[in-house]
């Protein structure tokens, strides 16, 4: 595998399900991002991860819990969420300077009905 | 706080004519400049970066942008666009940070090839 991957691609869930995304990179890179996409909106960053620790919260809703237990693995885990949660998921890595470009996944497509 | 605006939300084109992105930006000291593109279900890909030096930047793909700091802009175009460009075009601006690394970015510009 090279690159950044996520997974499950797609994932339909109730509201009172949990779930967990997936994300790991091959690249090396010491920092990590989750950025939620909607439809019509702008690609909104949630969280940051420097050498496995947090370095932003986006005032993001505490049923998205994110864990990064090394700096190659990224996990968001989702809990009792809401129909508007619904949207493209992406994973994010880069080596940390603000020059140095972010690699993004495919995404994971969420569904909550 | 750093802000990013992409003014037109879809261009649609001809096969083959040229095409031009615009992008302005707010931030208050040196920025980093990133256009990236998303085809439908993808993720996104870098096209090209600005961080110093020559302000017209060459990336992937034939595009093209160039840094202007007196119109806080940094556009991108491509002489000739082929149907495979057809996909959504993001800018973003890149803050230093003294851990990780912040993007923001604008709202996306979808572009259209017609034949």
């Amino acid at each position: 595998e090279t690159g950044v991957t996520q997974t499950p691609r797609h994932l339909v869930m109730g509201m009172t399900n949990k779930k967990s995304l997936k994300c790991e990179q091959h690249l090396g890179h010491n920092a990590m991002y989750w950025y939620k996409q909607s439809a019509k909106k702008p690609l909104e960053l949630m969280f940051v991860y420097n050498f496995k620790e947090q370095t932003e919260n986006n005032s993001v809703p505490s049923r998205f819990s994110p864990e990064c237990p090394n700096s190659s693995h990224l996990f968001l885990h989702l809990h009792t969420l809401q129909p508007e949660d619904s949207a493209l998921y992406l994973c994010a890595s880069s080596q940390g300077q603000a020059y140095n470009e972010q690699f993004f996944g495919p995404g994971t497509r969420l569904t909550v009905l | 706080a750093q802000s990013v605006t992409q003014p037109d939300i879809h261009i649609t084109v001809s096969e083959g004519a040229s095409l031009e992105l615009r992008c302005n930006y707010s931030y208050g000291a040196t920025p980093y400049l990133f256009w990236y593109v998303q085809s439908p279900g993808q993720g996104l890909q870098l096209l090209l970066k600005y961080f110093s030096g020559d302000t017209l930047v060459q990336g992937i793909k034939g595009f093209e942008a160039e840094f202007k700091r007196s119109q806080s802009s940094f556009n991108l175009r491509k002489p000739s666009v082929h149907w495979s460009d057809a996909a959504e075009y993001f800018c973003a601006v890149g803050m230093i940070k003294a851990a990780g690394n912040k993007l923001t970015f604008g709202g996306g510009t979808r572009v259209l090839v017609k034949p």
